[in-house]
């Protein structure tokens, strides 16, 4: 299993500051043959379902503000909220794609300071 | 528009078996490529992936949980179906059904129906 590290648990930003998630995976999820990492991030907030934000590391999902924005490649990934509003308090995950088991990271709680 | 709601019991007794039904909307199983996912999240815990199916019927399980897992999927009625034997209490947790369309993310996803396992 490729087993998905997330860091920090928490972190508290103030409003227009950015905010960075980390996330490393056990094994690289690049693809060698497209050239592609099969690495996705989803925002979950309270009493609400996961969120797709990005697929492919770095590929915004329709609608995602473009403050939002993820880079890595192989085993080292980033979430990046590049100005944090009010309404991204939340907690992020990402996860793999690349084979199954399907597995995720263990969440980073993002909160305003 | 793609949507996906889960149903199913709301409390299990211990040794039981649980069946969940996600019935869908805006897509077909029958289309190459698609799979639809269970995943589940204890309350305060981060995400497990449980099972896919897809189009051709291919399953895939949890290794860890796979002895007490069955996916099936009914075309006609849009509707897939997860039994999990056994219900311990640690299997207490919010279960989400999921839509995938070939190798990619979960880009879809249901409400969720919280399922609690107590005597």
């Amino acid at each position: 299993d490729i087993v998905m590290t997330q860091s920090p648990d928490s972190l508290a930003v103030s409003l227009g500051e950015r905010a960075t998630v980390n996330c490393k995976s056990s094994q690289s999820v690049l693809y060698s043959s497209n050239n592609k990492n099969y690495l996705s991030w989803y925002q979950q907030k309270p009493g609400q379902p996961p969120k797709l934000l990005i697929y492919w590391a770095s590929t915004r999902e329709s609608g995602v503000p473009d403050r939002f924005s993820g880079s890595g490649s192989g085993t080292d990934f980033t979430l990046t909220i590049s100005s944090l509003q009010a309404e991204d308090v939340a907690v992020y995950y990402c996860q793999q794609y690349y084979s199954t088991p399907l597995t995720f990271g263990g969440g980073t709680k993002v909160e305003i300071k | 528009q793609i949507t996906l709601k889960e149903s199913g019991p709301t409390l299990v007794k211990p040794t039981q078996t649980l069946t969940l039904t996600c019935t869908f909307s805006g897509f077909s199983l029958s289309t190459s490529g698609v799979g639809v996912g269970w995943i589940r999240q204890p309350p305060g815990k981060a995400l497990e992936w449980l099972a896919l199916v897809y189009w051709d019927d291919d399953k895939r399980y949890s290794p860890s949980l796979k002895s007490r897992l069955t996916i099936t999927k009914d075309t006609s009625k849009n509707q897939v179906v997860l039994t999990m034997t056994n219900m311990d209490p640690v299997d207490t947790a919010t279960y989400y059904c999921a839509h995938r369309h070939g190798v990619t993310s979960l880009d879809y996803w249901g409400q969720g129906t919280l399922v609690t396992v107590s005597s």
